[in-house]
């Protein structure tokens, strides 16, 4: 079974507007963490942000926030005011269990953002 | 800043070639992995290192072994390469608790 969904194969959006990628995750693990990460053309993967099990707040990092709902088990990240370099693919990660040897992160498929200007 | 460095960007290589792919990062970080990515799949691990000569097999170990004999480089080994094995490689390190990895610029490895 996917531990790790993203739906959204593709997404558009205007530059300026907010936009959501969706994550959902399945664990029976009660420490876990999630992280984004973003991967432009060049092929880097960019670290964005992470979200803990046990934090109370949803994390914000500059534009980028992570609606964390825990029972759903979901943990979306939120763009706000989309800019063109924005464009890039969009990965959802998690790691099961803290502090376990070698820090295994499980990704998702992706999502390919594509911000028009 | 974190630097994961690999020694390749794109390679290009026959059927049944041994293939070396080397990794080095300056942050003295504890673990080291490295992935293969491939279009509609995501990242999926092949080997990880939590230590200096220790190796764990992640998701996809056939074909592959690795090697670090040193905390700072971890090389990923082809034996014998495949045309199956064309595909994006990965590098990551980070350090023990649970913070994020730090990825280099990937290799683009063709097998003909």
């Amino acid at each position: 079974a996917q531990k790790i969904t993203q739906t959204q194969p593709g997404m558009f959006v205007q530059e300026k507007e907010a936009v959501t990628l969706d994550c959902t995750y399945d664990t029976s693990d009660p420490s876990y963490g999630l992280f984004w990460y973003k991967q432009p053309s060049s092929g880097e993967m960019i670290f964005l942000i992470y979200q803990g099990s046990y934090d109370q707040q949803n994390a914000t990092e500059g534009r980028y926030s992570l609606n964390f709902q825990k029972a759903r088990k979901s943990a979306n990240l939120v763009i706000s005011a989309s800019q063109l370099g924005d464009s890039a693919m969009y990965f959802c990660a998690m790691r099961e269990g803290f502090y376990n040897q070698g820090g295994k992160l499980i990704f998702g498929q992706g999502t390919e953002l594509s911000v028009k200007p | 800043d974190v630097k994961v460095t690999q020694s390749s960007r794109y390679l290009v290589k026959r059927t049944g070639e041994k293939v070396f792919l080397e990794c080095v990062q300056d942050m003295d970080h504890e673990n080291m992995f490295w992935y293969r990515q491939d279009p509609g799949l995501g990242l999926r691990l092949i080997y990880f290192s939590y230590d200096v000569k220790m190796k764990e097999k992640g998701d996809i170990p056939e074909g592959y072994s690795v090697s670090r004999e040193k905390k700072e480089r971890f090389s990923l080994i082809l034996e014998s390469a495949s045309t199956n094995q064309t595909s994006m490689y990965l590098c990551a390190s980070s350090l023990k608790e649970p913070y994020e990895q730090y990825f280099g610029p990937g290799t683009r490895l063709t097998v003909t």
